[in-house]
């Protein structure tokens, strides 16, 4: 069965900063990874994904996602924080195709940016 | 393109009763999965939709039902409400095809279902 966690309610970085959300899955063959961020009071917005091929991928907003295969790892950064990236972050996994490849969201960690 | 449209965005029931929330994806997306979201157990995933047919379903029970018209709009109905049941519920879409599970959803504003 294909699992994700995020070992991280909540996350707190000072502006400016370096920021990192972490993610590990558990799925049988090579994943698709996905990483949105909910504002509140919205739906979820995709903000980044891998496939296949290098291993860091960057996405919108200054985003960017490490993929390590041997720590089943999915780590969400960001070099350089802003307030306004506040909001609730989930990482999500999904199997290669087949009839049982459900898309499985973590918990979600709550990212607070201080000024 | 407009996005996901789900309607209504907030909806107030008693239990016992019956509520159909409906979702419309992006022009030219052909699956539809709906989501449970409440700050207890987070995103839940109901069903996947894809060319009318459901694809895959989340561990819920019968109480929760889902549809897909030919033109890719999209229905759930929750029968005999709960109190448990209070929730948004969110609405994505893709491009998902028969074979490539990896493109990205696009959710909708969700509706928000309050059971007293």
């Amino acid at each position: 069965a294909q699992s994700v966690a995020q070992p991280e309610d909540q996350v707190n970085v000072a502006e400016g900063n370096p920021l990192t959300v972490k993610c590990t899955y558990s799925v049988s063959g090579n994943p698709y990874l996905f990483w949105y961020v909910q504002y509140p009071n919205r739906g979820l917005q995709f903000l980044l994904k891998y496939i296949t091929g290098d291993n860091l991928v960057k996405g919108s907003y200054g985003f960017e996602a490490e993929f390590n295969k041997s720590q089943t790892s999915f780590h969400l950064k960001k070099p350089s924080a802003l307030v306004s990236d506040s909001a609730l972050y989930f990482c999500a996994v999904r199997g290669p195709y087949s009839s049982a490849s459900k898309i499985i969201f973590g918990s979600g960690t709550r990212l607070s940016i201080r000024p | 393109k407009a996005g996901v449209t789900q309607t209504p965005r907030y909806l107030i029931k008693t239990r016992g009763q019956q509520v159909t929330l409906s979702c419309s994806p992006i022009s030219g997306h052909r699956s539809v999965s709906w989501y449970q979201q409440t700050p207890g157990q987070g995103l839940q995933f109901l069903f996947e939709y894809f060319s009318e047919t459901q694809r895959n379903k989340g561990n819920f029970p019968g109480r929760f039902s889902g549809r897909q018209f030919s033109n890719s709009r999209s229905e759930m109905n929750v029968s005999t409400l709960e109190l448990g049941d209070s929730a948004l519920y969110l609405c994505a879409s893709s491009l998902t095809g028969t074979a490539s599970s990896y493109n990205e959803q696009f959710f909708g504003p969700g509706t928000r279902l309050t059971v007293l």
